[in-house]
């Protein structure tokens, strides 16, 4: 089973800031949490992973908190394009367990 | 350069014939993994390659199921004796083997198998 909790859909208007929920509560000490996101028909496209640390790249920014029990994946001006399922991952090594995602729908 | 490429991207079948499902990974990478993902599913892991041995072959869903990897490279999935509930679409992703445990894998553009 999946060691994420996601919601399962979320709106955002286009260009504003689309901020994606998960909570890890039981992720262990040296697990990662990945970022991933399937537009439709595609296969899945890796966002941004992070440890400890927050973390930014040209896509996103992902927010971990303190704890490590929760982290939001930021996308600061979403557009239509965005539109897809957004999965998050907590995992060491090679086993990627995947949920059921949050479908992001960005509205013009 | 050039990502994963799997082949045919679609595939219908008659229930009862065999399915082979190729992945050709990027070059280099040494892990590669299969998974399917059933319409308005989420992914669901069915082997992991190390090499060309599977250390994890825990996700295969039956004895129908299998696959093989060759010169550290191409795989193929073989599904013998399909059902109709094997449609689904077949995603292959492969990775770096890195060290401390992380993991990123590049997915493929999977191949739409139809069972009728």
């Amino acid at each position: 089973d999946a060691k994420t909790t996601q919601p399962p859909s979320m709106d955002c208007a286009e260009g504003r800031a689309a901020n994606l929920p998960c909570n890890h509560s039981t992720i262990s000490g040296n697990e990662y949490v990945y970022w991933y996101r399937q537009i439709h028909s595609q296969g899945p496209q890796y966002i941004i992973h992070g440890l400890k640390n927050n973390e930014t790249n040209e896509m996103a920014s992902l927010i971990i908190t303190e704890d490590r029990k929760s982290s939001t994946l930021i996308l600061p001006h979403a557009t239509l394009r965005d539109t897809a399922v957004y999965y998050c991952i907590v995992s060491y090594g090679q086993n990627f367990v995947f949920g059921p995602g949050t479908r992001l729908s960005v509205l013009p | 350069g050039a990502g994963v490429s799997q082949s045919p991207s679609n595939k219908v079948t008659e229930k009862g014939k065999d399915v082979e499902l190729r992945c050709d990974p990027i070059s280099g990478h040494t892990a590669l993994y299969w998974y399917r993902q059933s319409l308005g599913q989420g992914l669901e892991f069915l082997i992991y390659f190390q090499g060309n041995s599977a250390p994890d072959k825990s996700g295969l869903p039956s004895d129908r199921f299998s696959a093989e990897r060759t010169g550290g490279s191409v795989s193929t999935l073989t599904i013998q004796r399909t059902q109709q509930e094997d449609s689904a679409v077949y995603l292959c992703a492969s990775s770096l083997e890195r060290r401390g445990g992380y993991n990123e894998q590049f997915f493929g553009p999977g191949t739409r198998l139809t069972v009728l």
